[in-house]
């Protein structure tokens, strides 16, 4: 079966770094995504990987490793206003989405 | 502002009762999807539709039906509710040719069958 694996929870301080990880075991690959997701609201795009390697958006920068199903998504300089959920996503060989069930980030003063 | 518009944002609904949840985008996306997120699991896909006209199962398509008679609209359809289907729905699209394929969503419906 098709499977995104990614921690449930995760605690951080403000002005620190924090990385999530996900793993995957998916039926071919065509792209991963992350996305952030406030409570109550709805998912929004942060990053997307084809190709192995590091891929930086300002504070937010994403990994990919194809050769072992695993991608790590790095938060910098931590903000309040990162508290959210983090959902990992493989497009798989169909061009399908599965979806990792989120890790939740907690960010303390 | 372009996007996606949900209607209703939140709902209660007895049991067996029929209801429709609506989607609109104004982005000219040619795919477009529906997904429920419940506590503890991933996004999971209802149906989708790759162009106007059609359709297609996703993971979970039972006791549900959408149509797709324009770009535009994609409802989705409980056709007699079921406690189970106690979720939030995301609607939400995307352009399959020239791009990441990345997913915009709408703002959720909260359902809440009794």
């Amino acid at each position: 079966g098709q499977n995104i694996d990614q921690p449930t929870e995760m605690t951080a301080t403000e002005g620190a770094i924090v990385q999530i990880n996900c793993t995957y075991q998916t039926s071919g690959f065509n792209g991963l995504f992350w996305y952030q997701q406030h409570a109550g609201e709805a998912p929004t795009f942060l990053s997307y990987n084809v190709l192995d390697g590091l891929e930086e958006k300002g504070r937010f920068s994403s990994f990919l490793s194809r050769s072992k199903g695993y991608s790590y998504l790095l938060l910098k300089e931590l903000q309040m206003k990162d508290s959210a959920s983090y959902l990992c996503a493989v497009k798989d060989s169909n061009y399908q989405l599965i979806w990792g069930a989120g890790t939740k980030l907690i960010i303390k003063p | 502002i372009a996007g996606i518009t949900q209607a209703p944002t939140s709902q209660i609904l007895a049991a067996g009762r029929r209801m429709t949840l609506r989607c609109t985008q104004d982005m000219r996306h040619n795919a477009m999807y529906w997904y429920r997120q419940d506590l503890g699991l991933g996004l999971r896909l209802i149906h989708y539709s790759n162009t106007a006209g059609t359709t297609g199962k996703g993971e979970v398509p039972d006791g549900y039906s959408v149509s797709r008679a324009n770009t535009d609209d994609f409802p989705l359809t409980l056709a007699s509710a079921v406690p189970s289907q106690t979720s939030v729905y995301f609607c939400a699209s995307s352009e399959l040719v020239g791009s990441t394929g990345e997913l915009f969503f709408g703002e959720g419906s909260r359902l809440t069958v009794l």
